[in-house]
Protein backbone atom coordinates (compact mmCIF):
# COMPACT_ATOMS: atom_id res chain seq x y z
CA UNK A 1 0.00 0.00 0.00
CA UNK A 2 1.58 3.33 -0.41
CA UNK A 3 3.55 5.24 1.79
CA UNK A 4 2.59 8.76 3.55
CA UNK A 5 3.20 11.18 0.67
CA UNK A 6 4.81 14.29 1.86
CA UNK A 7 4.66 17.46 -0.79
CA UNK A 8 6.57 19.43 -1.89
CA UNK A 9 9.77 17.64 -1.05
CA UNK A 10 11.65 21.22 -1.34
CA UNK A 11 10.86 24.44 -0.54
CA UNK A 12 12.40 28.31 -0.79
CA UNK A 13 10.94 30.86 0.81
CA UNK A 14 11.61 34.44 1.42
CA UNK A 15 11.60 35.68 5.18
CA UNK A 16 8.02 36.93 5.85
CA UNK A 17 6.60 35.39 3.23
CA UNK A 18 3.88 32.35 4.27
CA UNK A 19 4.30 28.08 3.11
CA UNK A 20 1.58 25.12 3.06
CA UNK A 21 2.85 21.90 3.37
CA UNK A 22 0.66 18.90 2.48
CA UNK A 23 0.66 14.99 4.08
CA UNK A 24 -1.51 12.51 2.59
CA UNK A 25 -1.47 9.99 4.95
CA UNK A 26 -1.76 5.79 4.73
CA UNK A 27 -4.92 5.02 4.08
CA UNK A 28 -7.14 4.12 6.83
CA UNK A 29 -4.96 5.86 8.72
CA UNK A 30 -6.86 8.52 10.91
CA UNK A 31 -4.26 10.04 12.65
CA UNK A 32 -1.78 12.87 11.19
CA UNK A 33 1.07 14.47 13.39
CA UNK A 34 3.15 16.97 12.65
CA UNK A 35 7.29 17.43 13.60
CA UNK A 36 10.32 19.57 12.93
CA UNK A 37 13.09 18.41 12.62
CA UNK A 38 16.53 20.26 12.98
CA UNK A 39 20.21 19.61 13.56
CA UNK A 40 20.27 21.24 16.61
CA UNK A 41 16.72 20.83 18.01
CA UNK A 42 16.48 16.94 16.79
CA UNK A 43 12.51 16.04 16.59
CA UNK A 44 10.07 18.81 18.13
CA UNK A 45 6.47 17.50 17.98
CA UNK A 46 4.04 20.26 16.84
CA UNK A 47 0.37 18.67 16.69
CA UNK A 48 -1.17 16.09 16.32
CA UNK A 49 -5.13 15.66 14.23
CA UNK A 50 -7.67 12.70 14.52
CA UNK A 51 -10.44 12.64 12.68
CA UNK A 52 -10.26 16.83 11.65
CA UNK A 53 -9.66 17.74 14.96
CA UNK A 54 -6.22 18.77 16.88
CA UNK A 55 -5.64 16.45 19.79
CA UNK A 56 -2.29 17.52 21.28
CA UNK A 57 0.22 20.04 20.43
CA UNK A 58 3.90 21.34 20.91
CA UNK A 59 4.86 24.58 22.09
CA UNK A 60 5.30 26.13 19.04
CA UNK A 61 3.99 29.78 18.39
CA UNK A 62 0.58 30.84 16.42
CA UNK A 63 2.44 31.07 13.42
CA UNK A 64 2.09 27.19 12.81
CA UNK A 65 -1.13 25.90 12.26
CA UNK A 66 -2.90 23.20 10.48
CA UNK A 67 -5.91 21.26 9.93
CA UNK A 68 -6.87 17.69 8.68
CA UNK A 69 -9.84 16.99 6.10
CA UNK A 70 -12.34 14.38 6.31
CA UNK A 71 -10.49 12.45 4.02
CA UNK A 72 -7.80 12.36 6.52
CA UNK A 73 -5.08 14.84 4.33
CA UNK A 74 -3.18 17.16 6.28
CA UNK A 75 -2.11 20.57 5.41
CA UNK A 76 0.26 22.40 8.09
CA UNK A 77 0.99 26.33 7.87
CA UNK A 78 3.20 28.81 8.64
CA UNK A 79 3.09 32.43 8.44
CA UNK A 80 5.69 35.61 8.77
CA UNK A 81 8.46 32.99 7.92
CA UNK A 82 11.56 33.25 9.94
CA UNK A 83 15.12 32.11 9.33
CA UNK A 84 14.83 29.70 12.31
CA UNK A 85 12.10 27.90 10.23
CA UNK A 86 14.43 26.48 8.31
CA UNK A 87 14.02 22.65 8.90
CA UNK A 88 13.02 19.19 7.76
CA UNK A 89 8.98 19.12 8.24
CA UNK A 90 8.27 15.41 9.02
CA UNK A 91 4.14 14.32 8.59
CA UNK A 92 3.65 10.82 10.74
CA UNK A 93 0.28 9.14 10.29
CA UNK A 94 -0.82 5.62 12.45
CA UNK A 95 -4.03 3.71 13.05
CA UNK A 96 -4.93 5.70 15.98
CA UNK A 97 -2.21 7.92 16.95
CA UNK A 98 -1.14 8.14 20.69
CA UNK A 99 1.74 6.38 19.63
CA UNK A 100 1.30 3.37 21.28
CA UNK A 101 1.37 1.12 17.68
CA UNK A 102 3.99 3.42 15.95
CA UNK A 103 4.39 6.15 13.38
CA UNK A 104 4.94 5.44 9.22
CA UNK A 105 6.65 8.76 8.22
CA UNK A 106 6.90 10.69 5.02
CA UNK A 107 10.12 12.00 3.69
CA UNK A 108 9.59 15.30 4.33
CA UNK A 109 9.48 18.75 3.39
CA UNK A 110 13.29 20.23 3.49
CA UNK A 111 12.01 24.16 3.60
CA UNK A 112 14.31 26.58 2.97
CA UNK A 113 13.97 29.93 4.55
CA UNK A 114 16.14 33.13 2.88
CA UNK B 1 9.56 17.72 31.67
CA UNK B 2 10.27 14.27 30.68
CA UNK B 3 13.36 13.65 28.96
CA UNK B 4 14.61 10.19 27.27
CA UNK B 5 18.94 10.81 27.01
CA UNK B 6 20.35 8.53 24.44
CA UNK B 7 23.53 7.78 24.48
CA UNK B 8 26.41 7.98 22.67
CA UNK B 9 25.56 10.99 20.58
CA UNK B 10 27.90 9.91 17.39
CA UNK B 11 29.18 6.58 17.05
CA UNK B 12 31.86 5.54 14.19
CA UNK B 13 33.00 1.96 14.10
CA UNK B 14 34.48 0.00 11.73
CA UNK B 15 32.60 -2.97 9.78
CA UNK B 16 31.81 -5.96 11.62
CA UNK B 17 32.22 -4.29 15.33
CA UNK B 18 29.06 -4.73 17.20
CA UNK B 19 27.84 -1.63 19.40
CA UNK B 20 24.91 -0.69 21.81
CA UNK B 21 22.98 1.96 21.71
CA UNK B 22 21.21 3.19 24.70
CA UNK B 23 17.97 5.12 25.38
CA UNK B 24 17.35 6.21 29.15
CA UNK B 25 14.71 8.04 31.60
CA UNK B 26 13.72 8.71 34.88
CA UNK B 27 10.28 8.33 33.76
CA UNK B 28 7.82 5.14 32.95
CA UNK B 29 6.93 4.58 29.50
CA UNK B 30 3.67 2.27 28.04
CA UNK B 31 5.86 1.63 25.24
CA UNK B 32 9.19 2.33 23.27
CA UNK B 33 10.13 2.64 19.74
CA UNK B 34 13.17 2.58 18.01
CA UNK B 35 13.39 4.04 14.82
CA UNK B 36 16.22 4.31 12.02
CA UNK B 37 16.45 7.43 9.95
CA UNK B 38 18.32 8.13 6.37
CA UNK B 39 19.54 11.37 5.37
CA UNK B 40 16.60 12.98 3.77
CA UNK B 41 14.08 10.94 4.71
CA UNK B 42 12.15 10.52 7.25
CA UNK B 43 12.33 7.95 10.03
CA UNK B 44 11.49 4.66 9.91
CA UNK B 45 9.93 2.32 12.34
CA UNK B 46 12.19 -0.70 13.65
CA UNK B 47 10.51 -1.99 16.40
CA UNK B 48 7.97 -1.09 19.48
CA UNK B 49 8.69 -3.01 22.78
CA UNK B 50 5.76 -2.97 25.24
CA UNK B 51 6.78 -5.40 28.39
CA UNK B 52 9.46 -4.82 30.79
CA UNK B 53 12.45 -7.16 30.03
CA UNK B 54 11.21 -7.46 26.74
CA UNK B 55 13.79 -8.63 24.01
CA UNK B 56 12.92 -8.33 19.95
CA UNK B 57 15.34 -8.89 17.69
CA UNK B 58 15.55 -8.25 13.93
CA UNK B 59 18.01 -9.89 12.61
CA UNK B 60 21.19 -8.22 13.48
CA UNK B 61 19.77 -6.24 15.73
CA UNK B 62 18.11 -7.12 19.29
CA UNK B 63 16.06 -4.77 21.05
CA UNK B 64 15.50 -4.80 24.74
CA UNK B 65 13.07 -3.07 27.23
CA UNK B 66 14.12 -2.65 30.88
CA UNK B 67 12.52 -4.27 33.88
CA UNK B 68 11.02 -1.26 35.22
CA UNK B 69 10.25 0.42 31.72
CA UNK B 70 12.28 3.52 31.98
CA UNK B 71 15.22 2.66 29.82
CA UNK B 72 16.16 0.52 26.69
CA UNK B 73 19.30 -0.54 24.56
CA UNK B 74 19.85 -1.24 21.04
CA UNK B 75 22.14 -3.70 20.25
CA UNK B 76 23.46 -4.38 16.73
CA UNK B 77 26.21 -7.53 15.75
CA UNK B 78 28.17 -7.59 13.35
CA UNK B 79 27.41 -3.88 12.15
CA UNK B 80 27.42 -3.59 8.20
CA UNK B 81 27.58 -0.09 6.28
CA UNK B 82 23.73 -0.65 5.84
CA UNK B 83 23.62 -0.08 9.88
CA UNK B 84 24.84 3.75 9.17
CA UNK B 85 22.03 6.44 10.05
CA UNK B 86 20.08 8.11 12.87
CA UNK B 87 18.79 5.90 15.54
CA UNK B 88 15.94 7.32 17.36
CA UNK B 89 14.12 6.34 20.29
CA UNK B 90 10.77 7.68 21.30
CA UNK B 91 8.28 6.49 24.45
CA UNK B 92 5.54 6.84 25.24
CA UNK B 93 4.31 8.54 28.33
CA UNK B 94 1.32 8.22 30.24
CA UNK B 95 -0.54 11.08 28.96
CA UNK B 96 -0.11 9.46 25.42
CA UNK B 97 2.52 12.09 24.43
CA UNK B 98 5.33 10.59 22.65
CA UNK B 99 9.00 11.43 24.07
CA UNK B 100 11.90 11.75 21.34
CA UNK B 101 15.41 10.83 22.29
CA UNK B 102 18.35 13.21 20.25
CA UNK B 103 19.36 10.56 18.15
CA UNK B 104 22.71 8.70 18.48
CA UNK B 105 24.43 9.13 14.83
CA UNK B 106 25.93 5.78 13.53
CA UNK B 107 28.31 5.45 10.75
CA UNK B 108 29.80 2.30 9.93
CA UNK B 109 32.87 2.24 8.16
CA UNK B 110 33.84 -0.34 5.10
Amino acid sequence: KAGVTQTPRYLIKTRGQQVTLSCSPISGHRSVSWYQQTPGQGLQFLFEYFSETQRNKGNFPGRFSGRQFSNSRSEMNVSTLELGDSALYLCASSTLGQGNYGYTFGSGTRLTVV
Amino acid sequence: TQLLEQSPQFLSIQEGENLTVYCNSSSVFSSLQWYRQEPGEGPVLLVTVVTGGEVKKLKRLTFQFGDARKDSSLHITAAQPGDTGLYLCAGVDSNYQLIWGAGTKLIIKP
